[in-house]
């Protein structure tokens, strides 16, 4: 069983457009993240959720709203895509926010915005 | 705040070749170090890590020791092999700012047969 899996794996839609991106985690975590890697490969943190409580909030464009309705998902909804949006966001998780956690990772999802 | 400072890429090597990726880091207290890779197409995951100094993390060959006097968590290889080809990142997590990982810019490792 995969332990984080996000879904769609790909992505293709208009500028403009509305679109979700989900993430499920079956290790029990307590702790979920969302990262955004450009195409550089650069690695940038989003949000981090804590027992469904927001705890990291980066400085993001407030058309991208997380919701994590249990421990175990964390969704991001995406307003008005723009160009600039393209990358690949990932999905972790790790037990708690414990500074010596690794993050355990899915395996992403590749948004192309036309 | 954090930083993470990694050795610019992309790096390009014979199999067999010797491997070091530096890394060095700005952090307050004392941070766990990690190394991650990517494989081509897949997430992160843990390779390595060392929680305090002077630890030695080590997996599948790779080593990397916690060196808090030049703030330093090089990456190091003996003999590399194709299948090592992926991006490396270096990263620290503190023991405050909310479990927030500070990564590195990635360095990507082709290894040619």
């Amino acid at each position: 069983d995969t332990a984080v899996s996000q879904t769609p794996k790909y992505l293709v839609t208009q500028m403009g457009n509305d679109k979700s991106i989900k993430c499920e985690q079956n290790l029990g975590h307590d702790t979920m993240y969302w990262y955004k890697q450009d195409s550089k490969k650069f690695l940038k943190i989003m949000f981090s959720y804590n027992n469904k409580e927001l705890i990291i909030n980066e400085t993001v464009p407030n058309r991208f709203s997380p919701k994590s309705p249990d421990k175990a998902h964390l969704n991001l909804h995406i307003n008005s895509l723009e160009l600039g949006d393209s990358a690949v966001y990932f999905c972790a998780s790790s037990p708690s926010t414990g500074g010596n956690e690794k993050l355990f990772f899915g395996s992403g999802t590749q948004l192309s915005v036309l | 705040g954090n930083s993470v400072t990694q050795m610019e890429g992309p790096v390009t090597l014979s199999e067999e070749a010797f491997l070091t990726i530096n890394c060095t880091y700005t952090a307050t207290g004392y941070p766990s170090l990690f190394w991650y890779v990517q494989y081509p197409g897949e997430g992160l995951q843990l390779l390595l890590k060392a929680t305090k100094a002077d630890d030695k993390g080590s997996n599948k060959g790779f080593e990397a020791t916690y060196r808090k006097e030049t703030t330093s968590f090089h990456l190091e290889k003996g003999s590399v092999q194709v299948s090592d080809s992926a991006v490396y990142f270096c990263a620290l997590r503190g023991l405050t700012n909310a479990g927030k990982s500070t990564f590195g810019d990635g360095t990507t490792l082709t290894v040619k047969p």
